[in-house]
């Protein structure tokens, strides 16, 4: 399978615990973004990588988000000290190079429940 | 930022009608406005993408239309078939990929048999 892949795809913490998601997009793709979805709603954007380089953070993003893409390959989101309010489906989407792919590939997405 | 507002947020229809979703977007610079498909339980797909240089574009039973000085683009499908069911997300963005996308609520779309 060639597709985004996400990893776990179910997580249930305790309300203060950390937690840490891995997305690895499509191999050639250069541009990588995490998503929060709950439900009923459409994704809300968190955070776009362009290869290494984090380029842009949704200001919803708390202080307890961070997200890194190390190599340019693949990504992690980690949420600290986590609360209910976390509990959602975590989508991590990659797109390719050129300016005119503008399509983005979704993975399965991380479901994250905090108790 | 951008906001996009999307309706309706349900639509039921009988197999065979037509089907239409509206969004309308805040950012006038926005130029990229893609239509996503999610069935249930499934990953977000796109159906569908418009730019900003066209005003019409149609793929088979699909097509979206956008009109930029009123700041709405609408999606359209045609003879609606049951597989048509899923959750429906427009979205718009600055650029292809150099931005990301903000997307609308969704609708979910029933297709009665």
């Amino acid at each position: 399978d060639t597709g985004v892949s996400q990893n776990p795809r179910h997580k249930i913490t305790k309300r203060g615990q950390n937690v840490t998601f891995r997305c690895d997009p499509i191999s050639e793709h250069n541009r990588l973004y995490w998503y929060r979805q709950t439900l009923g709603q459409g994704p809300e954007f968190l955070t776009y990588f362009q290869n290494e380089a984090q380029l842009e953070k949704s200001r919803l993003l708390s202080d307890r988000f961070s997200a890194e893409r190390p190599k340019g390959s693949f990504s992690t989101l980690e949420i600290q000290r986590t609360e209910q309010g976390d509990s959602a489906m975590y989508l991590c989407a990659s797109s390719g190079r050129t300016p005119q792919t503008g399509e983005l590939f979704f993975g399965e997405g991380s479901r994250l429940t905090v108790l | 930022g951008e906001n996009v507002e999307q309706h309706p947020s349900t639509l039921s229809v009988q197999e065979g009608d037509s089907a239409v979703i509206k969004c309308t977007y805040s950012d006038s610079a926005s130029n990229y406005f893609p239509w996503y498909k999610q069935e249930l339980g499934k990953r977000p797909q796109l159906i569908i993408d418009i730019r900003s240089n066209v005003g019409e574009k149609k793929d088979q039973r699909i097509a979206v239309t956008l009109n930029k000085t009123a700041k709405h683009f609408s999606l359209h499908i045609t003879e609606t078939q049951p597989e048509d069911s899923a959750v429906y997300f427009c979205a718009a963005s600055i650029g292809t990929g150099r931005r990301a996308l903000t997307f609308g609520s969704g609708t979910r779309l029933q297709v009665q048999p």
